[in-house]
């Protein structure tokens, strides 16, 4: 149980194009999901909390209107990357709970490079 | 900053022996914490986890070992296999009024030698 897919696993995109990376919980429902960004040989660093049905929550320092996200049903979350540049190449990594369960499960990430 | 934070960055282990895996945390007021393996170009896989109210817990071929006292969790691997090869991070939960937000370490790698 607790799987978490992501799609694509990875993508490449050339400069100024937008990315949609995908985020499912597959056998539970996820009332909260995480985005992830994490640099080689770094730790995660968390960029935004999404609640289903209701405007996601950005940490400090990142860009809502650079990176667009959407959880419109309790099983998916969309993370959106606009307007992408070259350092907006990472590894996309989200994360689900669901309901009082503290457990975060994670998705196998999405590498994108921008050319 | 992060209040979790990584002992050691890198550990090399012999295949067989045990590991031994530490952390240290700022918050006094976490009262869950997780252990996650992330091995290259994936990502992080649950181990263990452990609440406040615990100062241990065991699960297959792994140990988890918090000390409130002194603001540490430790993970243990016995018999550590090749396939144990990855970064290990803590975890713990700085919000739980706030969706259970997580805060990383800045992960251990650990290389199993053969």
């Amino acid at each position: 149980g607790a799987v978490v897919s992501q799609h694509p696993s990875w993508v490449i995109c050339k400069s100024g194009t937008s990315v949609k990376i995908e985020c499912r919980s597959l056998d539970f429902q996820a009332t909260t999901m995480f985005w992830y960004r994490q640099f080689p040989k770094q730790s995660l660093m968390l960029m935004a909390t999404s609640n289903e049905g209701s405007k996601a929550t950005y940490e400090q320092g990142v860009e809502k209107d650079k990176f667009l996200i959407n959880h419109a049903s309790l099983t998916l979350s969309t993370l959106t990357v606009t307007s992408a540049h070259p350092e907006d190449s990472s590894f996309y990594i989200c994360s689900a709970h669901g309901g009082t369960q503290e457990t975060q499960y994670f998705g196998p990430g999405t590498r994108l490079l921008v050319l | 900053g992060e209040s979790v934070g990584l002992h050691l960055p890198t550990l090399s282990v012999q295949e067989g022996d045990n590991s031994i895996i530490n952390c240290a945390y700022s918050n006094s007021a976490s009262d869950y914490f997780i252990w996650y393996k992330q091995e290259s170009g994936k990502g992080p896989q649950f181990i263990i986890d452990i609440r406040s109210n615990m100062d241990k817990r065991q699960g297959q071929r792994v140990t988890v070992l918090l000390n409130k006292t002194v603001k540490h969790l430790s993970l243990q691997i016995a018999a550590t296999q090749p396939g144990d090869s990855a970064v290990y991070f803590c975890a713990e939960n700085i919000d739980r009024s706030n969706d259970y937000k997580l805060s990383f370490g800045a992960g251990t790698t650990v290389t199993v030698r053969a």
